[in-house]
């Protein structure tokens, strides 16, 4: 089965510092990847996903398999920053892509 | 244009109780998914719904939970004989269908349910 861990439930860091979320994922096909985020009294919503290879807010996240992990970095965090990080997985064998999701890491950005 | 709703956002109610959760997903979304979310943990799928018939729902816990989609566009989870245990977030998301890549899911602000 499917798993994804997030080793970190809260990551404190300052301003202007470089941020990294851990992501590290079981599966022995080949998943896709995303990231959501949860603003405070927001709704989850997505980040950003492996396949694009796009930044979003300055973040990105490389898939690397080798490792099976996904971290998410930025180089520079901002105050806007501070929210909680998904890291999800699917794969087209799930038929229905069902996420699973990891716990979770709360990102806190100190002024 | 208008996100997923959920309603109520809050639920109280007493252990033993019958309790209804809807959702009403993005118009024009055939796919619908339930996900529970326990506190500290992340969301858990619960069941995926593709037009009118719950095409997934391998996540339910026991079959005092069940979910219906009657005309392919709102959903309501139902949960009888309610237990302290059910006591969570309970997160619907829809997303379209079709195109190359796997469609990303809009998530709604979630029912917190409160099993006294």
């Amino acid at each position: 089965a499917q798993r994804v861990t997030q080793p970190e439930k809260l990551l404190s860091v300052f301003k202007g510092a470089p941020v990294e979320l851990k992501c590290n994922y079981s599966y022995s096909g080949s998943p896709e990847l995303f990231w959501y985020v949860q603003y405070s009294r927001q709704r989850l919503q997505l980040l950003l996903r492996h396949i694009s290879r796009e930044s979003i807010k300055g973040f990105t996240a490389d898939l690397n398999k080798g490792e099976t992990s996904f971290h998410l970095k930025k180089p520079f965090a901002q105050e806007e920053d501070s929210a909680m990080y998904y890291c999800a997985l699917t794969y087209s064998g799930a038929g229905s892509y069902q996420l699973t999701f990891g716990k979770g890491t709360k990102l806190s950005v100190i002024p | 244009g208008a996100g997923v709703s959920q309603t109520p956002s809050n639920k109280v109610t007493e252990k033993g109780k019958y309790v209804e959760l809807r959702c009403d997903p993005i118009s024009g979304h055939t796919a619908l998914y339930w996900y529970r979310q326990s506190l500290g943990q992340g969301p858990e799928f619960l069941i995926y719904f593709q037009g009118t018939g719950a095409a997934d729902d391998s996540g339910l816990p026991n079959d005092r939970f069940f979910a219906v989609r009657p005309e392919g566009s709102v959903s309501t989870l139902k949960i009888q004989r309610t237990e302290r245990g059910d006591s969570a977030v309970y997160l619907c998301a829809s997303s379209s269908i079709g195109g190359a890549l796997i469609n990303e899911q809009f998530f709604g602000p979630g029912t917190r349910l409160t099993v006294l």
